[in-house]
């Protein structure tokens, strides 16, 4: 069952354009939510996670339980934005965990 | 300190050999997973390690799939008879207690031919 859900394969923002990264989940229960970012010839890194609730580069996502979401967003985007975004899920027993399969960002100049 | 390493980064293996994959995590942490991401897709859970004990292998797609962990910090992946459809990049990331940031590794590309 696909647990995580990223609607965009690609998406390509103006700098400066706000950048809305999509993101639905199906879980019963009670997930964590994470968004990881892959930078160019980089290791895939942890960009921020709902419980921490922090702004980080200037993204921010919330946790929509009502509609399953955890969309990520940044008001302005920049170059630097481009990569890989996955987002990705934890149970409640952290055993295991889910990503999706990505969203390509590129921020043109 | 260094952080996740995986050995080897690149590996070719004919149809029906077996492979072993090695991931060295960061000192001390205690978790670890590994994933296995096929062209154009995210990471796809394989397997779950608290310490030695391997608490999940619900994602290991066939019992030519085995994971180790002996003494609870360098862990392999085993594919044995390996098959084309297991060319792929796998992961392995470490966390430092039982939740918390993962550290990924570089990956190891495996190619079947």
């Amino acid at each position: 069952a696909q647990r995580v859900t990223q609607p965009e394969k690609l998406l390509s923002v103006f700098k400066g354009a706000p950048v809305e990264l999509k993101c639905n989940y199906s879980y019963s229960g009670s997930p964590e939510l994470f968004w990881y970012v892959q930078y160019s010839r980089q290791r895939l890194q942890l960009l921020l996670r709902h419980i921490s609730r922090e702004s980080i580069k200037g993204f921010t996502a919330d946790l929509n339980k009502g509609e399953t979401s955890f969309h990520l967003k940044k008001p302005f985007a920049q170059e630097e934005d481009s990569a890989m975004y996955y987002c990705a899920l934890s149970g409640e027993t952290g055993n295991q965990f889910y990503f999706g399969t990505g969203t390509s960002l590129t921020v043109i100049p | 300190g260094a952080g996740v390493s995986q050995s080897p980064r690149y590996k070719v293996a004919k149809r029906g050999q077996d492979v072993a994959l090695r991931c060295d995590p960061i000192s001390g942490h205690v978790s670890l997973f590994w994933y296995q991401q096929a062209l154009g897709q995210g990471p796809e859970f394989l397997t779950y390690f608290q310490n030695e004990a391997q608490l999940d292998k619900s994602g290991l797609p066939s019992d030519r799939f085995f994971a180790e962990r002996p003494e609870g910090s360098v862990s392999t992946l085993k594919i044995q008879r390996t098959q084309q459809e297991d060319s792929a990049v796998y992961l392995c990331a470490s966390i430092l207690l039982a939740e918390g940031e993962q550290f990924f590794g570089p990956g190891t590309r495996l190619t079947v031919l």
